[in-house]
């Protein structure tokens, strides 16, 4: 059974630059999108973007200038990297194969000087 | 983008009772080629990530009660929960992936009366 298990740090001041890492266990890591998405306190789900195993990336336009997502296949990991982070990127960040529908723990990342 | 529009924002129903959750795309998610409707419905709870429910939009997850089912085509579509447990209360969401960015409703947020 495919468990995605996320990590990175919390808490940022402005204009630092996000980091998060999450690994794929217990399945094949190939063939599927890899997904981040995130969900500011309170509000709905937004997705940022996703990659292949291939390292094929399609990254929402809004996020687009500011974000790289990254694979490591042989550790089964993806990343995400988020620049200039302010306030309003403060948010429970997923990662998440949304072909059946499996998502990690979160992971809560404020911004904050 | 394909913008996904819930209704209600919220919803009181009695234990028992049925719950009827919409969602309206702004074009259409169903692919000709395989007939199938690119929709999904979640389940979120406090604290939580999202549990899929449905996928295309009518196929219930392995493990989802079946009091939970999904139906329409094209841009409406809509879950409807057959007897509300206590246990689903939650937020509710629909979320298309027929292309990129993909994109989530609003949420529904689910009560007992």
């Amino acid at each position: 059974q495919v468990q995605l298990q996320q990590w990175g740090a919390g808490l940022l001041k402005p204009s630092e630059t996000l980091s998060l890492t999450c690994a794929v266990y217990g399945g094949s890591f190939s063939g599927y999108y890899w997904t981040w998405i995130r969900q500011p306190p309170g509000k709905g789900l937004e997705w940022i973007g996703e990659i292949n195993h291939s390292g094929n990336t399609n990254y929402s336009p809004s996020l687009k200038s500011r974000v790289t997502i990254s694979i490591d296949t042989s550790k089964n990991q993806l990343s995400l990297k988020l620049s200039s982070v302010t306030a309003a990127d403060t948010a429970v960040y997923y990662c998440a194969r949304i072909s059946g529908g499996i998502w990690g723990q979160g992971t809560m990342v404020t911004v904050s000087s | 983008d394909i913008v996904m529009t819930q209704s209600p924002d919220s919803l009181a129903v009695s234990l028992g009772e049925r719950a009827t959750i919409n969602c309206k795309s702004s074009q259409s998610v169903f692919y000709s080629s395989n007939s199938k409707n690119y929709l999904a419905w979640y389940q979120q709870k406090p604290g939580q990530p999202p549990k899929l429910l449905i996928y295309w939009a009518s196929s219930r997850e392995s493990g989802v009660p079946d009091r939970f089912s999904g139906s329409g085509s094209g841009t409406d579509f809509t879950l409807t929960i057959s007897s509300l447990q206590a246990e689903d209360v939650a937020v509710y969401y629909c979320q298309q992936y027929y292309g990129t960015p993909l994109t989530f409703g609003g949420g529904t947020k689910v009560e007992i009366k």
